[in-house]
């Protein structure tokens, strides 16, 4: 069992819209959760994290986590074709290590 | 703006050869990290140092070594290239207090 999970899309979403991925983790223990963002052929680049239960916004983007469901959710309002990449969770445990899931791609579409 | 560069962007090697792949970080950060990244499996933690000389295996160190002589540079080592090595790398560094990592651009690796 992976210990993060992700849906691999792709998830297609029409521009203006709402674009909804999710991300579970098994790890109890974990502290601390970050949604990456990766264009093709790019490296990741951070969008936003979160540390506590509830919502945390930024922005365009929206990080939910439930630490008793354990799950972290990212919402992208207003989605632009510019929004159309990869999108990765981490999750952090003890330590200094991140553990990734497999990514989302989302399609933004005019 | 953190900034972590890789020595290169493109790189093909033939098997057997030993193969150097440099990471340096500008912002002081304590630790620093090596992933592989492949179509499928995601991003794959290969080794991490969380001080100058300390390194410690990730997830598939096997073929792999590292080296950490500067704060600011983390440097993966291909002892041998197999063609199974074939794959984007990444190099990463984060604060000693905080999860966040920081990616740098990158390297396409081609082992031929």
């Amino acid at each position: 069992q992976k210990e993060v999970e992700q849906n691999s899309g792709p998830l297609s979403v029409p521009e203006g819209a709402i674009a909804s991925l999710n991300c579970t983790y098994s790890d109890r223990g974990s502290q601390s959760f970050f949604w990456y963002r990766q264009y093709s052929g790019k490296s990741p680049e951070l969008i936003m994290f979160i540390y506590s239960n509830g919502d945390k916004e930024d922005g365009r983007f929206t990080a939910q986590l439930n630490k008793a469901s354990q799950y972290v959710s990212l919402l992208i309002r207003d989605s632009q074709p510019s929004d159309s990449a990869t999108y990765l969770c981490a999750v952090r445990a003890a330590g200094n290590k991140l553990t990734f899931g497999g990514g989302t791609r989302v399609l933004v579409k005019p | 703006d953190v900034k972590v560069t890789q020595s290169s962007r493109y790189l093909v090697k033939r098997t057997g050869e030993k193969v150097f792949l440099e990471c340096v970080q500008d912002m002081d950060h304590e630790n620093m990290f090596w992933y592989r990244q492949d179509p499928g499996l995601g991003l794959r933690l290969i080794y991490f140092s969380y001080d100058v000389k300390m390194k410690e295996k990730g997830d598939i160190p096997e073929g792999y070594s590292v080296s950490r002589e500067k704060k600011e540079r983390f440097s993966l080592i291909l002892e041998s290239a197999s063609t199974n090595q074939t794959s984007m790398y990444l190099c990463a560094s984060s604060p000693l207090q905080d999860g966040v990592q920081y990616f740098g651009p990158g390297t396409r690796l081609t082992v031929t």
